[in-house]
């Protein structure tokens, strides 16, 4: 969906280096979220924002920051990536209601070597 | 380390049949519930959804059953194509303090032939 962006949409970096990935919506929406996903699992919640003040841990936190520098702009850092970090990001947004959708960006494809 | 390597639920169709792609969960307070496709490389696209007071709801070609005694929800896909082939996952949200939030299933594999 091009109202969702992602950057970069690969990367490839190695162990103990500080990773960045980048998010942007076009949608108006306050909700934001960053998910990952690894093989055979579903998408598991990292961190969560409902406005530009307000940030959420998820479920899988550990090792991971984010920065919501505005409405439209929301990145996921890894301070110190690991191989375990190997996976697929998504970052989504969504309207204020609770039975809103969430819309999903392409993905950022991170392998830690 | 993590698991890898989890064999997701397949289901193999034939071009033209009707398919069916059902998931358990397991909170009793969820309220609303989504469908999601998911295609090689590409985020999850929404399909449909359905409240926690309705038990069927009906999109083009598709329709979501919801059981709430069992805790269990069902897409039904009509007529389906190969465009269809995808992983479909199912997303519960149970409201309260996980207002807004959303927990997926494991996915499901789905291939059509022609």
């Amino acid at each position: 969906d091009a109202d969702v962006t992602q950057t970069p949409r690969n990367r490839i970096t190695k162990t103990g280096k500080r990773i960045m990935l980048e998010c942007s919506q076009t949608k108006g929406h306050d909700r934001m979220y960053w998910y990952r996903q690894d093989p055979g699992l579903g998408l598991r919640l990292i961190y969560y924002s409902f406005d530009v003040k307000d940030i959420n841990k998820g479920e899988i936190s550990d090792g991971y920051s984010v920065s919501r520098q505005a409405q439209a702009k929301f990145s996921l850092s890894l301070e110190s990536a690991i191989p375990n970090q190997t996976a697929l990001y998504f970052c989504a947004t969504a309207g204020p209601a609770v039975d809103n959708e969430q819309f999903f960006g392409p993905g950022t494809r991170l392998t830690v070597l | 380390g993590e698991s890898v390597g989890l064999h997701l639920p397949t289901l193999s169709v034939q071009e033209g049949d009707n398919s069916i792609i059902n998931c358990a969960y397991s909170n009793s307070a969820s309220d609303y519930f989504i469908w999601y496709k998911q295609e090689s490389g590409k985020g999850p696209q929404f399909i449909i959804d359905i409240r926690s007071n309705m038990d069927k709801r009906q999109g083009q070609r598709v329709t979501v059953l919801l059981n709430k005694t069992v805790k269990h929800l069902s897409l039904q896909i009509a007529a389906t194509q190969p465009g269809d082939s995808a992983v479909y996952f199912c997303a519960e949200n149970a409201g309260g303090t996980s207002y807004g939030k959303l927990t997926f299933g494991q996915g499901t594999i789905l291939t059509v032939h022609p």
